[in-house]
């Protein structure tokens, strides 16, 4: 087991363009969560999916985010038109479904949007 | 609305002493709350976590302490050592593996 893993750990990109980042959680965990935190500040959370199925989105996510978790596997977040204000690390977490357990956090995706 | 406030930034500790982390919130309706460690570069990892039913839960040189009549939680470390020198997050949720509402942090410095 690797522990969740993300893609690409840095983005740098230009105001306007879009980017997409993936997630692979850890395999037998059936919920998987994004969240974003930006500097001095902690995670907020964004949305989650319990296998395929998205069932909470924050107001956080704009109509320009948009997330899927295709297979009920892998998920990615592909931000469009992105804004400055977009700069952030975006974490990804897995955990299992029932029971108190915790989650299980990647190491993030650093977006840079000049 | 910060329903989840580190008021301290960042703490400093001799090695070897205890280091006392504080945590309040507002949201009475919150009733699970966990504890998260962060290295720089890395994601948060999971520390300990209390339920509300309880209001002491203890591993090891981490014991986190939960006072609901004042909404307020800490996490104790003894001893300190220099490998605690990191990031901490308070985190609570209204219901079980679900949405987690986080703290801003604070940065313990463990002195050697």
């Amino acid at each position: 087991d690797t522990g969740v893993s993300q893609d690409p750990r840095h983005k740098i990109t230009k105001r306007g363009q879009n980017v997409t980042f993936r997630c692979d959680p850890i395999s037998e965990h059936n919920r998987l969560y994004w969240y974003r935190q930006t500097l001095g500040q902690g995670p907020e959370f964004l949305t989650y999916f319990q296998n395929e199925a998205q069932l909470e989105k924050s107001r956080l996510l704009s109509d320009r985010f948009s997330a899927e978790r295709p297979k009920g596997s892998f998920s990615t977040l592909e931000i469009q038109r992105t804004e400055q204000g977009d700069s952030a690390m975006y974490l990804c977490a897995s955990s299992l479904t029932g029971g108190r357990d915790e989650q299980y956090f990647g190491p993030g995706t650093r977006l840079t949007v000049t | 609305d910060q329903q989840v406030k580190q008021n301290s930034p960042s703490l400093s500790v001799q090695e070897g002493r205890i280091s006392i982390l504080n945590c309040d919130y507002t949201n009475s309706m919150f009733d699970y709350f966990l504890w998260y460690k962060k290295y720089p570069a890395e994601g948060p990892t999971f520390l300990i976590s209390i339920s509300s039913i309880k209001d002491k839960n203890e591993d090891g040189r981490f014991t986190v302490f939960l006072n609901k009549s004042a909404k307020h939680l800490s996490l104790h470390i003894v001893p300190s050592q220099p490998g605690d020198s990191a990031v901490y997050f308070c985190a609570a949720s209204p219901d079980s593996n679900y949405q987690l509402i986080w703290g801003a942090g604070t940065k313990l410095i463990i002195k050697p």
